[in-house]
């Protein structure tokens, strides 16, 4: 069956701009994340839905950072007013449920930040 | 809070020639371990869940084990598929995996 989809898988952008990342779970995954990985870092985590409960927001690393996710399934990772240390990988991932089943992982958006 | 480091940072072997990666990991309460293999560009690929200290998953050449403290990832007789980034997270508080950075792994033939 089809993996988790993200899109674009590359997106360049000058700072200032507010840009948009797409990620489309595995269909019937209800726990879906977001994670960012920066060259030479490891994978940071910025948030987490669980099908209708309110989202894990707490890695998020500035108000400028925010998501959503509709009808428990397809969620949009936006960036306002993108700053150049925003440029990394972003990972999106699905599971079934809880924390503990395997995550899934798209192959991420690469935002470089001019 | 929960930390997770793995070496070495970069490994090289020669087609044939076993060895292991290390992940030491402090965490509250282990809920679960995870090693995940990523290949440049693509996005970290599911390998195996450990749960509790003692225990063992073995896929094909990859062999990955548990204690208290810290994880192996065996890997026997490697080919030059196998290269690429092998990542170890852990779960412990919160919903989400704590990441090491990962080590990258390059086999020769």
């Amino acid at each position: 069956g089809a993996g988790v989809s993200q899109s674009p898988s590359n997106k360049v952008t000058e700072k200032g701009k507010d840009v948009e990342l797409r990620c489309d779970p595995i269909s019937g995954h209800t726990a879906l994340y977001w994670y960012r990985q920066s060259l030479g870092q490891g994978l940071e985590f910025l948030i987490y839905f669980q099908g209708n409960s309110a989202p894990d927001k707490s890695g998020l690393p500035s108000d400028r950072f925010s998501a959503e996710r509709t009808g428990g399934s397809v969620s949009t990772l936006t960036i306002q007013r993108t700053q150049q240390e925003d440029s990394a990988v972003y990972l999106c991932a699905s599971s079934l449920d809880r924390v503990d089943q395997p995550q899934h992982f798209g192959d991420g958006t690469r935002l470089s930040i001019l | 809070e929960d930390q997770v480091t793995q070496s070495p940072e970069a490994l090289r072997l020669q087609e044939g020639e076993s060895s292991s990666l290390n992940c030491s990991y402090t965490v509250s309460g282990l809920r679960g371990l995870f090693w995940y293999r990523q290949d440049p560009g693509k996005g970290p690929e599911f390998l195996f869940t450990l749960y509790s200290a003692g225990e063992e998953k073995e896929k094909e050449r990859l062999k990955a084990t548990l204690t208290k403290k810290e994880s192996f990832l065996h890997i026997t007789a490697p080919k030059p598929e196998d290269s690429a980034t092998y990542l170890c997270a852990v779960w412990g508080s919160g919903y989400a995996l704590n990441f090491g950075k990962g080590t990258s792994l390059l086999v020769t033939p």
